[in-house]
């Protein structure tokens, strides 16, 4: 069975640039999460799909991310302008979904580390 | 707000020095308490839930514990493949619902020498 996938890995962008982040969840896992890390901190929640819907997304940090998850399958985020402080490795985890949204044990991606200069 | 503390932030070990990581949390309401592994490079990888406190789930070297206030990762005789940063989690329930994302701690990163 295919595990969360990733795209790209790696991004070097410009300040002010456009990036778009992808992430395939394990097939058949209503509930897709985005994290992020930056640098010396903890992992931190950004936004909980349970298929389509956005169940939460009190962790977005301000109006230049958008995400979004098509027909419940695949999700990407956008970060539009990109800013220095954006920098760090965004990782997706989906899990098998149940009522309200939660769930067993998530499954994380390799993360993509975005770079912005 | 949701709280969990690691500690310690680093440790070193001989291979087969017995050690126990802690996570202490703060939540309103715990649905569950997750602990991962996380390689460089790669995405956390899981390990154990545990749901209410007594619990204690093993596997190999592992065995994680679970109070009213913290966790631990309890690591026997570990040996240099062990080596890895140990991500400890909760999973929150308030007024009655239970949220999916994880309130992660900072990690401990764990070496192991041969």
């Amino acid at each position: 069975e295919a595990g969360v996938t990733q795209f790209p890995s790696h991004s070097v962008i410009e300040k002010g640039q456009t990036v778009t982040l992808r992430c395939d969840p394990i097939s058949g896992h209503d509930n897709l999460y985005w994290y992020r890390r930056v640098m010396g901190k903890e992992i931190k929640f950004l936004l909980h799909f349970v298929k389509e819907s956005k169940q939460d997304e009190s962790g977005m940090p301000n109006n230049r991310f958008l995400a979004e998850r098509t027909g419940g399958t695949y999700s990407t985020l956008k970060v539009q302008p990109a800013e220095l402080e954006d920098s760090g490795v965004y990782f997706c985890a989906s899990s098998q979904g149940v009522f309200q949204g939660w769930g067993t044990e998530a499954f994380f991606g390799q993360g993509t580390r975005l770079t912005v200069v | 707000e949701d709280q969990v503390t690691q500690s310690p932030e680093a440790l070193r070990l001989q291979e087969g020095e017995s050690s126990s990581l802690n996570c202490s949390y703060t939540v309103s309401g715990l649905r569950g308490l997750f602990w991962y592994r996380q390689d460089p490079g790669k995405g956390p990888e899981f390990l154990f839930t545990l749901y209410s406190a007594g619990e204690e789930k093993e596997k190999e070297r592992l065995k994680a514990t679970l109070t009213k206030k913290e966790s631990f990762l309890h690591i026997t005789a570990p040996k240099p493949e062990d080596s890895a940063t140990y991500l400890c989690a909760v999973q929150a329930i308030r007024g009655g619902t239970s949220y999916g994302k994880l309130t992660f701690g900072q990690g401990t990163i764990l070496t192991v020498h041969p």
